[in-house]
């Protein structure tokens, strides 16, 4: 069973960088779309972006300038930092699986989810 | 960016009930349409994706239909375990979207 596992700090101070890492057990890292999704408070679902596990990243624009991913495939992890966050940032963030098939990406694993609030 | 919307934004019903939750993209997402179900404090768990494909595991109540920019989810039979916020999801181009969310409750 895939399972994927958030896990960073609940509290971050505005202005500062935002690090979260997601870890996958029970299957590879490889051959999908790592993504993260987060749902400020009362909010949709906004998807942050994507890393392939080989690297290649898919952000969305309006945080682009601030988002950066990564992938260690010898950990089965893979990470998000967001700088310079704002009270704005504070929702619960999400990590999950994309998996393609006949160019459709959808995401069937996600992990629970980790509030993260900016506040000083 | 496409912009998905839900209606109806909440909904009551009862057990047994059929119930159908519609999704209206801005512009056409053909067959780029992924349905999900959420319970507080749970991981969002997908019941179908590309318009009509149930997801492996998902029970056979669950159906999905539509083309181009409006979409249904249909759930034949309500069951207690039923009772969450549904969300569909845009994957035809980036940035991904989603809908705002139909929350079903008890009646």
């Amino acid at each position: 069973q895939v399972q994927l596992q958030e896990s960073g700090p609940g509290l971050v101070k505005p202005s500062e960088t935002l690090s979260l890492t997601c870890t996958v057990s029970g299957d590879s890292i490889n051959g999908y779309y790592w993504t993260w999704i987060r749902q400020p408070p009362g909010k949709a679902l906004e998807w942050i972006g994507y890393i392939y596990y080989g690297g290649g990243t898919n952000y969305n624009p309006s945080l682009r300038s601030r988002v950066t991913m990564s992938v260690d495939t010898s950990k089965n992890q893979f990470s998000l930092k967001l700088n310079s966050v704002a009270a704005a940032d504070t929702a619960v963030y999400y990590c999950a699986r994309g998996k393609e098939m006949s160019r459709v990406i959808y995401f069937d694993y996600w992990g629970q989810g980790t509030l993260v609030t900016v506040s000083s | 960016d496409i912009q998905m919307t839900q209606s109806p934004s909440s909904l009551s019903a009862s057990v047994g009930d059929r119930v159908t939750i519609t999704c209206r993209a801005s512009q056409s997402v053909t067959k780029y349409l992924n349905w999900y179900q959420h319970k507080a404090g749970k991981a969002p768990k997908l019941l179908i994706y590309a318009v009509s494909n149930l997801q492996s595991g998902v029970p056979s109540r669950f159906s999905g239909s539509g083309s181009g920019t409006d979409f249904t989810l249909t759930i034949s039979s309500l069951q207690l375990e039923d009772f969450a916020t549904y969300y569909c999801q845009q994957i035809y181009s980036t940035p991904y979207t989603f809908g705002q969310g139909t929350k079903l409750e008890i009646k």
